[in-house]
């Protein structure tokens, strides 16, 4: 079946603009996390939803990153303002659900690379 | 804190063996995986350990000690495919409730001919 797909593959934007990064979970994955990688580094914990709600933001680096879920499935990351300093990979993973995903089930996106000029 | 550290680039040749080490300091250990990531792609999961000893799978094998706070993978007739970024990450006592995971800065091996 399909995986997790993300959308843009790429995203270039200027400096202080509005980006919108979007995540589609594989079908029926309750728990989907968001990741921020930088170029040779290992990806950073940005923020995870069990269903709706947003049960662990503590990644986000500030008031400028935001991230919805609202029908369970898809989600957006929202970054306002963005800086030079946030360009990087940004990964979704999903999971089936929260207990599965503490072993082996974290399945993840190809990402979208955000480049801020 | 955490830290999570392995080396930062490997090289090998085509049909030998390889082994890649992970060292762990977090609060608390509630497992410890590896990821394979080739360029531009999406990391895909390797194995897992939250027990003493090795998880083998065909021909990657993965070792844990958790008095040591180490951890490698073993990787066996490589192949040129194998060409890529292993990453280790652990699951702490806090971020077991959520799933999250702490990643290393990801290794990157170089299979040669």
């Amino acid at each position: 079946g399909a995986g997790v797909s993300q959308t843009p593959s790429n995203k270039v934007t200027e400096k202080g603009k509005y980006v919108e990064l979007r995540c589609d979970p594989i079908s029926g994955h309750t728990a989907l996390y968001w990741y921020r990688q930088s170029l040779g580094q290992g990806p950073e914990f940005l923020i995870y939803f069990q269903g709706t709600g947003a049960a662990d933001d503590s990644g986000l680096p500030n008031d400028r990153f935001f991230a919805v879920r609202p029908e369970g499935s898809v989600s957006t990351l929202k970054i306002q303002r963005t800086e030079r300093g946030d360009s990087a990979v940004y990964l979704c993973a999903s999971s089936p659900d929260r207990d599965r995903a503490r072993y082996n089930e974290q399945f993840f996106g190809p990402g979208t690379r955000l480049t801020v000029l | 804190g955490q830290n999570i550290d392995q080396p930062t680039e490997m090289t090998a040749t085509e049909g030998a063996i390889v082994q890649i080490n992970c060292t762990y300091q977090t609060s608390g250990f509630n497992g410890l995986f590896w990821y394979q990531q080739h360029a531009g792609e999406a990391p895909t999961f390797l194995s897992y350990n939250v027990l003493d000893g090795l998880e083998e799978k065909g021909r990657f094998s993965s070792f844990l000690s958790r008095s040591k706070g180490y951890s490698y993978l073993l990787l066996k007739e490589l192949q040129m495919k194998d060409s890529a970024s292993y990453l280790c990450a652990v699951r702490d006592r806090v971020s077991s409730n959520t799933g999250k995971l702490i990643f290393g800065q990801g290794t990157t091996l170089q299979v040669k001919p």
